[in-house]
Formats: structure tokens, sequence, C-alpha cells
């Protein structure tokens, strides 16, 4: 099955700096990537998502690349304020099998004021 | 308008007993999930249910039923809780099928088993 790596475990960064996170996937026909981020005491929320036909997407201060030879995508954070503050967390799903959300294992984003 | 919404927020009991965690969303979405957050953070799908029918059981105990009602409501009976149970349980919900659609999460039930 799909397996999903993610870096750094923790991050922290000072207020206006820009952030990324790092993930990895194993499975080729993966092929919708999204980010999920989870605030303290709440479920996770999607915030982007990109699909395989496209290697760039931005929404305001984020964006999302991907990279389908080298298998990862990477979430970008510019500007950074601290209710960025967050785990977030990267996912992927085969287009094929079983209906199924892999995700990484989290990034705990400080964001420092 | 809570969208996805879980009960208990938290849960403690004590080895051995049966407990339940119940989900309703008001979304009409068509597609309702389970997940396991453990103390690593790690997320990992135990059951899907499309209109009440059972599409993902992956490899959880069986001392884990879930029961779906109707397609608004998916709740979560767990039989001889183990201290291995303790996690955070998310429910949530897409509005179809639910392949590669987006996820709405419930805000979670902590459980701790002692």
């Amino acid at each position: 099955g799909e397996n999903v790596e993610q870096h750094p475990s923790t991050l922290s960064v000072q207020e206006g700096d820009s952030a990324v996170i790092k993930c990895t996937y194993s499975d080729s026909a993966s092929n919708y990537f999204p980010w999920y981020k989870q605030e303290l005491g709440k479920g996770p929320q999607l915030i982007i998502d990109i699909r395989s036909n496209v290697g760039e997407k931005k929404d305001q201060r984020i964006a999302v690349t991907l990279n389908k030879t080298a298998k990862h995508f990477s979430l970008h954070i510019t500007e950074t304020q601290p209710e960025d503050s967050a785990v977030y967390f990267c996912a992927a799903s085969p287009q094929t099998g079983a209906n199924n959300l892999f995700f990484g294992t989290g990034t705990r984003l400080t964001v420092i004021p | 308008d809570t969208a996805v919404s879980q009960t208990p927020k938290y849960l403690v009991t004590q080895m051995g007993n049966d407990k339940s965690i119940k989900c309703e969303q008001n979304l009409g979405h068509d597609t309702m999930y389970w997940y396991k957050q453990d103390s690593k953070k790690f997320l990992k799908i135990m059951f899907s249910y499309n209109n009440k029918e059972l599409i993902i059981n992956e490899t959880v105990p069986n001392r884990f039923s879930p029961k779906s009602p109707d397609k608004a409501h998916l709740n979560l009976h767990i039989n001889s809780l183990e201290l291995g149970d303790s996690a955070v349980y998310f429910c949530a919900s897409t509005k179809g099928g639910g392949r590669q659609e987006k996820l709405f999460f419930g805000s979670g039930t902590q459980l701790s088993v002692l």
C-alpha cells in the first residue's frame, strides 16, 4: 500500500518568515495530494490540495508543489502569522483500489511572534 | 451549526469496559468515516460507510464495531477496552463516494483507558 513520509516533524519560524513542509510517497498510482491543518483541540481541516495533472497550486499565502517523477510534494506558507501555528498533515490517495487517504505523520509548526 | 459533531469529547474508562462514541453530520453527505489518531498524531482510517453500507474496514480488532442507522449517523462501539485503545477518534464525512474528496472532520473524542 501507499506510504507517505513527512518532514520535518517540528518546525519553528519567526513571524513573517516562510515555512516549507515536505512529503514523499511510494505509490506511483497516487494522483491526489491534499494538505490538512489541525489546530489544537480540533479536527483536521483541508487547506489546499493538488492533483497530479498540475505541478503547482497557490491560494493566497499557501502553495503546494508536486514532483511526480521524484514522488514528492511540498507545502509552502509565506509571510507566516501566529495563527498558522498548528499541526499540518500531507496525504496521498491512489486513483485505484480502496478509497483511502494515506496520511503523513504530521508537522507541528510554531510561528514565533 | 456544527457540520460533523461527535460525542462525547472526552471519555475516560477502565480496561475491560464497553463504550460508544456517537457521530452525526448535518451536511447531507453520503459517506462517513472513523479515523484513529494515536499519541504521535498519526492518523489512520478505521472504517467508512457509504449510505449505511460498509465500504472500508481496515485491520481493526473486531472489538470495534461501527453502526450506521442512517446516512447521517455513524457510531462506534468498542468492547472490552484495552490500554492500547487510548487515542483520539475522529469522525469525518465526504459529500459523495469519498474518492479523492474533501474530508470534513469532527472535533474528536479523546479516549483514555486506565
